[in-house]
């Protein structure tokens, strides 16, 4: 069965460091896109960082400097490192598979494999 | 950035009533968009792809349609399960970007 099982959240003070885990099973992470996309209380979905196939990473402006996204093809997890925490980081983390389909010549992407999230909330 | 602004943030409706949603992007994004449904407490599930490509094993009567920079989720009758939030987002540029949400309601 695919799946996405993320791990590590939890109350942190800020100004702290967490690390998010995501396990995948069913694929191989290395072979996809991989995305974190957070959910901050009562609000919408904001994407936060991903790592492609070949490695290339970008994050959003709101964490870039702060956070660092990973993968471990060995235990065929991938990670969030959270530094500098701040309140407004308090959400829920998602992790999500991104593929794509050819169609036309063009390749339309799409995150179709999801976590159910961990929780992290950022307060003294 | 391309923002993606849903309208409207929410609506009411009855069971088998035919429901539309739309989004529409800063700039044009060709058929970039996806629409996904999000219960509480859950994760999100991909519904439509590529604008109007219906995702492996969603209901028929979920549909999109659109391009470049207007689009429409409609679901023809509104069935109980169907009550949650809906998001588009466009996979056009990084970083990745997602409409407000749209909640649907029980009238």
């Amino acid at each position: 069965e695919v799946q996405l099982v993320e791990s590590g959240g939890g109350l942190i003070q800020p100004g702290g460091s967490l690390r998010l885990s995501c396990a995948a099973s069913g694929f191989t992470v290395r072979s996809h896109y991989m995305n974190w996309v957070r959910q901050a209380p009562g609000k919408g979905l904001e994407w936060v960082s991903v790592i492609h196939s070949g490695g290339k990473i970008n994050y959003a402006d709101s964490v870039k400097g702060r956070f660092t996204i990973s993968r471990d093809t060995s235990t065929n997890t991938m990670y969030l490192h959270m530094n500098s925490l701040r309140a407004e980081d308090t959400a829920v983390y998602h992790c999500a598979r991104e593929r794509s389909w050819g169609y036309s010549g063009s390749d339309y992407s799409y995150m179709d494999v999801w976590g159910k999230g961990t929780t992290v909330i950022v307060s003294s | 950035d391309i923002q993606m602004t849903q309208s409207p943030p929410s609506l009411s409706a009855s069971v088998g009533d035919r429901v539309t949603i739309t989004c529409r992007a800063s700039q044009s994004i060709s058929s970039y968009l996806n629409w996904y449904q999000q219960k509480p407490g859950k994760a999100p599930k991909l519904l439509i792809y590529a604008a109007s490509s219906l995702h492996s094993g969603v209901p028929s009567r979920f549909s999109g349609s659109g391009s470049g920079a207007d689009f429409t989720l409609t679901i023809s009758s509104l069935q109980p399960e169907d009550f949650a939030t809906y998001y588009c987002q466009q996979s056009y540029s990084t970083p990745r970007t997602f409409g407000q949400g749209t909640k649907v309601e029980i009238k």
